[in-house]
């Protein structure tokens, strides 16, 4: 079975900078891995962030940037705002295993 | 815009029918997949299966035997069905849009608009 596994909770001081990350149970997360990210509030569905690692999409302020990082997807906010706390999921396609989300990262502000 | 619709409980054994009414343009527009993503309660999200036309639809091989979605072009809707439910099934469910979009001269695939969602209970 394919597990995506990601840090379970983090801790940023607002104006500070995070990364989190996303790493595959099958190996290298690559550019066909076609990572997506998303933030998700309480009551509220998936937002969508970034897809194919690195791209924002038009409403994803600039503070939120992808990369590929040591052979998983990462995602570094910079000068982090209250309103960022929320969870934090990622999403990889694994060909015949299909989509598989990560177990997301609990984001704290403090 | 996609809006989820369906019964708020169903009981163990039967199907669940779910419907994804979609706003704001036409689901016979080429470029998307239509998908279906639940939340398990105290787990994670699981992705369900995507369809893209009559004749393409994929699906979590840990579901596949029990799952269905169908496009209805008609209605601008796409519908998930789950048989032989158990409270295993009991989740919010969501409905997605992916698009497949270019950048330079790659293909990548968007999960960029999602319904509310709506919870289902799978209960005697």
């Amino acid at each position: 079975q394919t597990v995506v596994t990601q840090e379970p909770s983090l801790t940023v001081s607002p104006g500070g900078t995070v990364t989190l990350t996303c790493a595959s149970s099958t190996g290298a997360v690559t550019s066909g891995s076609y990572p997506n990210w998303f933030q998700q509030r309480p009551g509220q569905p998936p937002m969508a962030l970034i897809y194919g690692a690195t791209n924002r999409h038009s409403w994803t302020p600039a503070r939120f940037s992808g990369s590929l990082l040591g052979g998983r997807a990462a995602l570094t906010l910079s000068d982090v705002q209250p309103g960022d706390e929320a969870d934090y999921f990622c999403l990889l396609y694994h060909g015949g295993a299909g989509w598989v989300f990560g177990g997301g990262t609990k984001l704290t502000v403090l | 815009h996609l809006q989820e619709s369906g019964p708020g409980v169903v009981k163990p054994s039967e199907t669940l029918s779910l419907t994804c009414t979609v706003s704001g343009g036409s689901i016979r527009r080429g470029g998307y997949y239509w998908s279906w993503v639940r939340h398990l309660p105290g787990k994670g999200l699981e992705w369900i299966g995507y369809i893209y036309d009559s004749e393409t639809a994929f699906y979590n091989p840990s579901l596949e035997s029990r799952v269905t979605i169908s496009l209805d072009t008609s209605q601008n809707q796409f519908s998930l069905s789950l048989r032989s439910l158990s409270a295993a099934d009991t989740a919010l469910y969501y409905c997605a849009r992916v698009n497949m979009i270019r950048v330079a001269q790659l293909r990548h695939y968007a999960f960029d608009f999602w319904g509310q969602g709506t919870f289902v209970t799978v209960s005697s």
